[in-house]
């Protein structure tokens, strides 16, 4: 299965843009890229996936490598409530999801 | 609408005991996953349900087991209980089967503890 790498914990100062990134050096063709984050005592929530365009939503962009062996989250004004542990995922084509060991993101006032 | 929610929270179990552990998906939702977290392992699929079948499963022994009933409610069972069982389990709903490109909803896991 593939593997996703990223850094234990990261810090960032509120309304500050945050760039978390994760490496995939053993991603296939289809697998899409997936992000998640777990808030404290919560189960992960959806953040943002893509494939191989950059993506934006409300909550974040994903900025995809052109080689797509790696990717970085953005979050453009961190607030407190971001902070949490966000997972970069490999998910396949049968649906199976291959999680990273997670980002923990601090967020300082 | 409501989440999906995962029956009990909490729940103590000694070695060599059996465990089953409920989860309700989203109103609607038709596919049901469950993962373990784990502080050394992180986060690992276990398997997942769709219409009743089950449709992947991960790399776990065949003391994990589950199932999902016509309401697209599962059960998840954990047999012979092993101290490395302690863990948070999570389920995950979705509207459909899980492809490559559609989200997951989780509940808030129940914690096995494992004496």
């Amino acid at each position: 299965d593939a593997k996703t790498t990223q850094p234990n914990s990261m810090e960032s100062n509120e309304e500050e843009p945050v760039h978390l990134p994760c490496n995939h050096s053993t991603i296939s063709g289809t697998d899409y890229i997936h992000w998640y984050r777990q808030l404290p005592s919560q189960g992960p929530e959806y953040v943002i996936h893509g494939l191989t365009s950059n993506v934006n939503n409300r909550m974040a962009s994903l900025a995809i490598a052109e080689d797509r062996k790696s990717s970085t989250l953005i979050l453009h004004r961190a607030t407190l409530r971001d902070a949490a542990v966000y997972y970069c995922i490999l998910r396949d084509v049968a649906g199976k999801s291959t999680f990273g060991d997670g980002t923990t993101l601090t967020v300082k006032p | 609408k409501a989440g999906v929610t995962q029956t009990p929270r909490y729940l103590i179990k000694t070695r060599g005991q059996q465990v089953t552990l409920s989860c309700s998906p989203i109103s609607g939702h038709r596919s049901v996953s469950w993962y373990q977290q784990t502080p050394g392992q992180g986060l690992q699929f276990l398997f997942e349900y769709f219409s009743e079948t089950q449709r992947n499963k991960g790399n776990f022994p065949g003391r994990f087991s589950g199932r999902q009933f016509s309401n697209s409610r599962s059960e998840m069972n954990v047999s012979t209980l092993e101290l490395g069982d302690s863990a948070l389990y999570l389920c995950a709903s979705s509207l459909n089967r899980v492809e490559v490109n559609n989200e997951q909803f989780f509940g808030p896991g129940t914690r096995l503890t494992v004496l």
